[in-house]
This record gives C-alpha cells, sequence and structure tokens, in this order.
C-alpha cells in the first residue's frame, strides 16, 4: 500500500509563474481532499471530490486556484498566476467509505 | 468562527506519565471525531476516532474520550513516550458534509526523556 501519493514535494517560484501539484489517491478510495496548511490559518479544506466529482469547493481562495480530478487515481490543484501569499503546505488525502481521510506527504511551496 | 478548538497550544509531559491533549467543538451536527499526529515535513497520520453514540474507544497507549453535553473530546497517551513529540491535530465531522472535516489548531507535544 503506497499511500497518498503528492508531487513535487518542493516548489520554489516566482510571482505570476503557473502552479500544478499533483495527487495520487490511495487505491479504491472514493473521496479526494485538498488542504492548504499556513501558520496563521492552520488546515483548510480548499475543495474535494465525491467519485472524481467536485462536491464542496467554498473554501477555494479566489479564481487564481483550480482543481480537477480527471480519473479515479489522478488530481490536480494548480495556481495561475501564483503569488506570495500562496506559500503554504499543500495536502491532498483520500478517503474511502469510512470517514477517516490519510493525507500525503504534502508539497512545500514557496512563490518569491 | 472556529468550530474546533485546541486551547492549549502546547503541552509538555514527561516520559513515562500520561498525556492528555484537548478540544471542543461548538456545532452539534459533528458525530465522528478523529485525532491525527504531524510531525514535521510528513502529512498528518491518522491515529484514532470515535462516534458519537461512544463515549470512549481506546486503541493501544491511545484513548479517545468524548463528553457530548460538553462538546469536549480529549485524547489520552499512557504511557507517554519521546517518539510521541508532535503537533495533535482534533477533527470533526457531520452534518450535510459528508466526510468534510473540520481541524483544529493543533497542540504540539513534547515528551522528555
Amino acid at each position: 500500500d503506497a499511500g497518498v501519493i503528492q508531487s513535487p514535494r518542493h516548489e520554489v517560484t516566482e510571482m505570476g509563474q503557473e502552479v500544478t501539484l499533483r495527487c495520487k489517491p490511495i487505491s479504491g478510495h472514493n473521496s479526494l481532499f485538498w488542504y492548504r496548511q499556513t501558520m496563521m490559518r492552520g488546515l483548510e479544506l480548499l475543495i474535494y471530490f465525491n467519485n472524481n466529482v467536485p462536491i464542496d469547493d467554498s473554501g477555494m481562495p479566489e479564481d487564481r486556484f483550480s482543481a480537477k480530478m480527471p480519473n479515479a487515481s489522478f488530481s490536480t490543484l494548480k495556481i495561475q498566476p501564483s503569488e506570495p501569499r500562496d506559500s503554504a503546505v499543500y495536502f491532498c488525502a483520500s478517503m474511502s467509505g469510512v470517514r477517516t481521510q490519510y493525507f500525503g506527504p504534502g508539497t512545500r511551496l514557496l512563490v518569491l | 468562527d472556529q468550530q474546533v478548538k485546541q486551547n492549549s497550544p502546547s503541552l509538555s509531559v514527561q516520559e513515562g506519565r500520561i498525556s492528555i491533549l484537548n478540544c471542543d467543538y461548538t456545532n452539534s451536527m459533528f458525530d465522528y471525531f478523529l485525532w491525527y499526529k504531524k510531525y514535521p515535513a510528513e502529512g498528518p497520520t491518522f491515529l484514532i476516532s470515535i462516534s458519537s453514540i461512544k463515549d470512549k474507544n481506546e486503541d493501544g497507549r491511545f484513548t479517545v474520550f468524548l463528553n457530548k453535553s460538553a462538546k469536549h473530546l480529549s485524547l489520552h497517551i499512557v504511557p507517554s513516550q519521546p517518539g510521541d513529540s508532535a503537533v495533535y491535530f482534533c477533527a470533526a465531522a457531520g452534518g450535510t458534509s459528508y466526510g468534510k472535516l473540520t481541524f483544529g489548531q493543533g497542540t504540539i507535544l513534547t515528551v522528555h526523556p
């Protein structure tokens, strides 16, 4: 069992650039969640999918953020254009029928 | 509006003693609660959970207690070990958003040898 896989683990980019974060959920899990962790706001849910369909995107901060889940084994979170205030650790988590989410190792994003 | 609160930012305990981490919630629709442990540069790791139909759940050294009337839960670690030093997050789920978790701010636990 490989667990939730995220890539890249670290990303450094310049303001205005497009950033794409990737996630592979645990096989067989039908729900996927994207979180952002910052010192100020802690762990906050950005968006979640159930059976590849976005269910709640109320946490997405603004239109610069978008997320897709084209199939059951892959999801992306895109920021375009990126800004310094987007610097954070982004986590992906997946869940099966039981209400326990399993987290990936995170992507540490730094926007200069 | 913080629906899940961990009022103690940090806790320091001696090895072998009990660690008690506390969490309060305000939303009466929450019916499932979880504790996660997080080491630096890693994602949160699931530790233990409890449904609102129970008031206690035990797994080895870890026990979670739920007091629904007080809207309070606690995690007990006995005995505490230095490897338990981490950030502990309490999370809650329930209501119309099945599976969606609301997290507390976390408590940094340090267990001294």
